[in-house]
């Protein structure tokens, strides 16, 4: 069971140029999200989706689009990379209703690093 | 909305001894689940610990137990015999119980984090 993927771990990118974090999860999981976590900061909201074919923005959306063509894939785009996206991404993934205490829980990718020069 | 509050940056501890992690949080729901998560140095994030609600009673593993109060939006935790391993950023997080709208069930609302040293 490989749970939640998230690709590639590392990147550096130039100002301008775009980019797509791959997120794929093998739980079939209704709900998938994205996070970025900067320094001193919790992680915050980027972009979710409850199902297939439906996503919404969350805290900080500006810059990004996602799309949802499938329940295992949730990929996050990067338009135009600018040195405030330099960050740490988490893919996150959990059943959109509990089921049993396990359901409650929401599931979390490795990580992608990315730093925009 | 609601919002979480970790009130202490770094947190520092000898191994063998106690320390308690604080989170305050704010939310008017009377439905939700509140997680710890640990952050080693490799990010990763490990879930800890969960506690549902609507439980009175404090959720525990193993070394890490949770002391949750409901009325004063309170959920610190508590590791016992503090391990080197534990070393880590440890965030509190919040996800609400209601599926208002089919939008807001898998959201999570985080603290900023604490920082836990661990002294040998």
């Amino acid at each position: 069971n490989a749970g939640v993927t998230q690709t590639p771990k590392f990147q550096v990118l130039k100002t301008g140029q775009s980019m797509t974090l791959q997120c794929a999860q093998d739980m079939n999981h209704e709900y998938m999200s994205w996070y970025r976590q900067d320094p001193g900061m919790g992680l915050r909201l980027i972009h979710y989706s409850v199902g297939a074919g439906i996503t919404d923005q969350g805290e900080v959306p500006n810059g990004y689009n996602v799309s949802r063509s499938t329940t295992e894939d949730f990929p996050l785009r990067l338009l135009s990379a600018a040195p405030s996206q330099t960050s740490v991404y988490f893919c996150a993934s959990s059943y959109q209703q509990g089921i049993g205490a396990s359901g409650n829980t929401i599931y979390f990718g490795e990580g992608s690093w990315l730093t925009v020069v | 909305a609601q919002t979480v509050t970790q009130s202490q940056p770094e947190m520092s501890v000898q191994e063998a001894e106690t320390v308690t992690l604080s989170c305050t949080y704010d939310t008017s729901e009377s439905d939700y689940y509140l997680f710890w998560y640990k952050q080693p140095p490799s990010r990763q994030m490990i879930l800890v610990i969960r506690q549902e609600a609507y439980k009175q009673q404090n959720a525990t593993e193993n070394r890490f137990s949770v002391n949750f109060q409901k009325a004063a939006k309170s959920f610190s935790l508590k590791i016992s015999d503090s391990q080197l391993g534990d070393a880590a950023m440890y965030f509190c997080a919040y996800r609400s119980a209601t599926n208002a709208g089919g939008t807001s069930y898998g959201k999570l609302t985080f603290g900023q984090g604490t920082i836990l040293t661990v002294h040998p």
